[in-house]
């Protein structure tokens, strides 16, 4: 089976212009995730999706920062306009629902990542 | 608030030697899961371990194990037998389980050098 699946793999673009990454969960997966991640900041949660609906985007740095999810296989994450400070590399991952199993454990809910666009806004 | 705390910034292990790398969490839940991820230089991020709060066993894969103490809140992450292919960065991450829809935070990492 395919892995999550992000694009572009990298990108560099000029301050002010629109950024969209990209992303294809795994099948059947139906939680995803946005990470940034700097080497000042570490591994930021910037949103995350439930279904296709947003539960939680407090960790969305500023109103430049959209997110969608309009089905299942496919997510965006925009930056406009974009900025120097949001060079990062970007993580979208998916997993399944992390609930009491039959046995009375957890079923993990494990993320499963992506291999990450690596941003640079000159 | 979940909180991931990882006070190890850095790390030098000598080669096959044992290494615990901390981890402390916080939270009021009492279902929640626990997670360590590995990333080497290359940059992906790989799923090594993984402990639910429900479980009474320490988790252990291959060379890694948890160490999970419920009580001090703490999930230091074991690696046995050190080889130089261990040395990358390492998060701790919780997944606390109120729904099916969670959020799950990581620490800030530890990067571990091991030397031959």
């Amino acid at each position: 089976d395919a892995g999550v699946i992000q694009s572009p793999r990298h990108e560099v673009t000029e301050m002010g212009q629109e950024v969209t990454l990209r992303c294809k969960p795994i099948s059947g997966h139906n939680s995803l995730f946005w990470y940034r991640q700097t080497m000042m900041r570490g591994l930021e949660l910037l949103i995350y999706f439930n279904n296709n609906v947003p539960i939680d985007d407090s960790g969305m740095p500023e109103d430049r920062f959209s997110a969608k999810m309009p089905n299942a296989s496919f997510s965006t994450l925009k930056i406009q306009p974009s900025e120097p400070r949001d060079s990062a590399v970007y993580f979208c991952a998916s997993s399944l629902p992390s609930v009491p199993g039959e046995r009375g454990g957890l079923e993990t809910g494990e993320l499963f990542f992506g291999e990450g666009s690596r941003l640079t806004v000159l | 608030a979940q909180k991931i705390t990882q006070t190890q910034p850095g790390m030098f292990v000598q080669e096959k030697e044992a290494v615990t790398l901390d981890c402390t969490y916080d939270t009021s839940d009492q279902s929640y899961g626990l997670f360590w991820y590995k990333q080497p230089s290359s940059g992906e991020m790989i799923f090594l371990i993984y402990q639910g709060s429900y479980d009474e066993q320490n988790a252990t894969e291959g060379r890694y194990s948890l160490n999970f103490q419920k009580a001090r809140k703490s999930a230091n992450l074991v690696i046995s037998a050190s080889q130089l292919g261990d040395s990358a960065m390492y998060f701790c991450a919780m997944r606390e389980v109120y729904s099916s829809a969670s959020k799950i935070i990581f620490g800030s990492g530890t990067r571990l050098s091991i030397r031959p």
